[in-house]
C-alpha cells in the first residue's frame, strides 16, 4: 500500500520526440504527487507536482496527466532533448503525513 | 542559500569500520530525512526528523545505523559497524513544515565499503 510502481525502467528517446514515464499508486490517502529529476552525481530535484484534483498540470515541455480512478500518473516530456537525459522518480505522499515514497526511476537517454 | 551541504562527497571504508555520514539542512526547514539510493531499491526513506526529534525511523535498516539530530542545523548518520552492503548513495533532504511539500535534496554521499 505504501509502493509507488514506476516505468519502465530504462527510456532511449529520439531528440525532439515524447518521452513517457508512467506510474502507478495504491494508497488512496496520497495527495501529493511529485516527479523529481535527478543528474549523475547530484541529488533529486523537484520538476513538477500535482494533486489528485487536476487531471493534468503542465510547465513548459514537461505535463503530468493523473487518472484518479486509475490510480495512476505520468510524466510526458514533449520535444524532449539531450539535456533532459536523467534519472526520473515519481513519488507520492500523502496529508498529514511527511513521507514522500519514490518509486524505482526511469533513465532517460535522448538521442542527439 | 547554500542548499542543503553533506560531507563527505564520498566515503570508502574498510568492513567493521565506523562511518559517519554529516548534513546540513536549509536554514529554516523543519523537517530533515536521510535516504539511500541503491540501484536494486532505488531511493529507500530512513528516518526523518521535525524541528531535531526524530519522528519515524521505520526504515533504518538495522540496529547498526544511527542517525542523530543535535541541533537546527546538523545532523549525522552512523553505521557501526558498516559492512559491504551498505554500500550506497545516502542522501540528506529537508523541507519546511508548511506551506510546500517540495524535498530539497544534498548531493549525496557515495559510500563503498570494501
Amino acid at each position: 500500500q505504501q509502493q509507488v510502481k514506476q516505468s519502465p525502467q530504462s527510456l532511449i528517446v529520439q531528440k525532439g520526440g515524447i518521452s513517457i514515464i508512467n506510474c502507478a499508486y495504491e494508497n488512496t490517502a496520497f495527495d501529493y504527487f511529485p516527479w523529481y529529476q535527478q543528474f549523475p552525481g547530484k541529488g533529486p530535484a523537484l520538476l513538477i507536482a500535482i494533486r489528485p484534483d487536476v487531471s493534468e498540470k503542465k510547465e513548459g515541455r514537461f505535463t503530468i496527466s493523473f487518472n484518479k480512478s486509475a490510480k495512476q500518473f505520468s510524466l510526458h516530456i514533449m520535444d524532449s532533448q539531450p539535456g533532459d537525459s536523467a534519472t526520473y522518480f515519481c513519488a507520492a505522499s500523502y496529508a498529514g503525513g511527511f513521507k514522500t515514497i519514490f518509486g524505482a526511476g526511469t533513465r532517460l537517454f535522448v538521442k542527439a | 542559500d547554500a542548499g542543503v551541504i553533506q560531507s563527505p562527497r564520498h566515503e570508502v571504508t574498510e568492513m567493521g569500520q565506523e562511518v559517519t555520514l554529516r548534513c546540513k539542512p536549509i536554514s529554516g526547514h523543519d523537517y530533515l530525512f536521510w535516504y539511500r539510493q541503491t540501484m536494486m531499491r532505488g531511493l529507500e526513506l530512513l528516518i526523518y526528523f521535525n524541528n531535531n526529534v526524530p519522528i519515524d525511523d521505520s526504515g533504518m535498516p538495522e540496529d547498526r545505523f544511527s542517525a542523530k539530530m543535535p541541533n537546527a542545523s546538523f545532523s549525522t548518520l552512523k553505521i557501526q559497524p558498516s559492512e559491504p552492503r551498505d554500500s550506497a548513495v545516502y542522501f540528506c533532504a529537508s523541507r519546511t513544515g508548511t506551506g510546500s511539500e517540495k524535498l530539497f535534496f544534498g548531493s549525496g554521499t557515495q559510500l563503498s565499503v570494501l
